[in-house]
């Protein structure tokens, strides 16, 4: 079946621009995450969806974050005023539901900001 | 929140020698998953281990969560070319959130 899929795969854009990038999880999961890839580096989790709950926003680095999830399903995380230290591999990962074990990532959407 | 420190960084190693990386915590972690990230690719899902001194194994692969719960490791026995990757250590928190330790990057001369 269909994986997580996210667009656009690349986005180059200039500092101080506003960016949306989008995650299309697998159907049915419930559960969806955003997390940001450095350069050479480990993961780092920005957000989460479960269902209908509040989404837990404790890893998005500052306010010119933030993200939505449309139905339960699409989710957007938008990154405004982009700063060069934006640039990254933004990964989306969903599964099952809370108790599920294990994450299904995406692709990626590399972001370079000039 | 938690975190974790993986040794080593890097590790180059021959085709056919065995290969460990280490994933330590400073506090006791009620679960820990594992991810492999080819070059160019997203984190897939090895395994997740719960129990104390839990030993799991996926043919070459050995996984092992420390009886303290606070250390994991990943055993690779004969490595191969498509070992190539860095794997992750990720205890897994409320929500299911994952805090990824910084990785081991094998790479494998054949």
């Amino acid at each position: 079946g269909a994986g997580v899929s996210q667009s656009p795969s690349n986005k180059v854009t200039e500092k101080g621009k506003d960016v949306e990038l989008r995650c299309d999880p697998i159907s049915g999961h419930t559960a969806l995450y955003w997390y940001r890839q450095s350069l050479g580096q480990g993961l780092e989790f920005l957000i989460y969806f479960q269902g209908n709950s509040a989404p837990d926003k404790s890893g998005l680095p500052s306010d010119r974050f933030s993200a939505e999830r449309t139905g339960g399903s699409v989710s957007t995380l938008t990154i405004q005023r982009t700063q060069q230290e934006d640039s990254a591999v933004y990964l989306c990962a969903s599964s099952p539901g809370l108790n599920y074990n294990e994450q299904f990532f995406g692709p990626g959407t590399r972001l370079t900001v000039l | 929140g938690q975190q974790v420190m993986q040794i080593p960084q890097y590790q180059h190693v021959q085709e056919g020698e065995d290969f460990t990386t280490y994933c330590n915590s400073s506090t006791t972690l009620s679960n820990i998953q594992w991810y492999k990230q080819r070059p160019g690719g997203h984190p897939v899902f090895l395994i997740q281990l719960v129990k104390s001194g839990e030993v799991k194994k996926q043919k070459r692969l050995t996984f092992q969560f420390g009886e303290a719960k606070k250390n994991s490791s990943l055993h690779i026995t004969a490595t191969q070319t498509t070992d190539v990757g860095t794997y992750f250590c990720a205890p897994r928190g409320a929500g299911n959130m994952l805090t990824f330790g910084g990785g081991t990057r094998l790479m494998v001369k054949p």
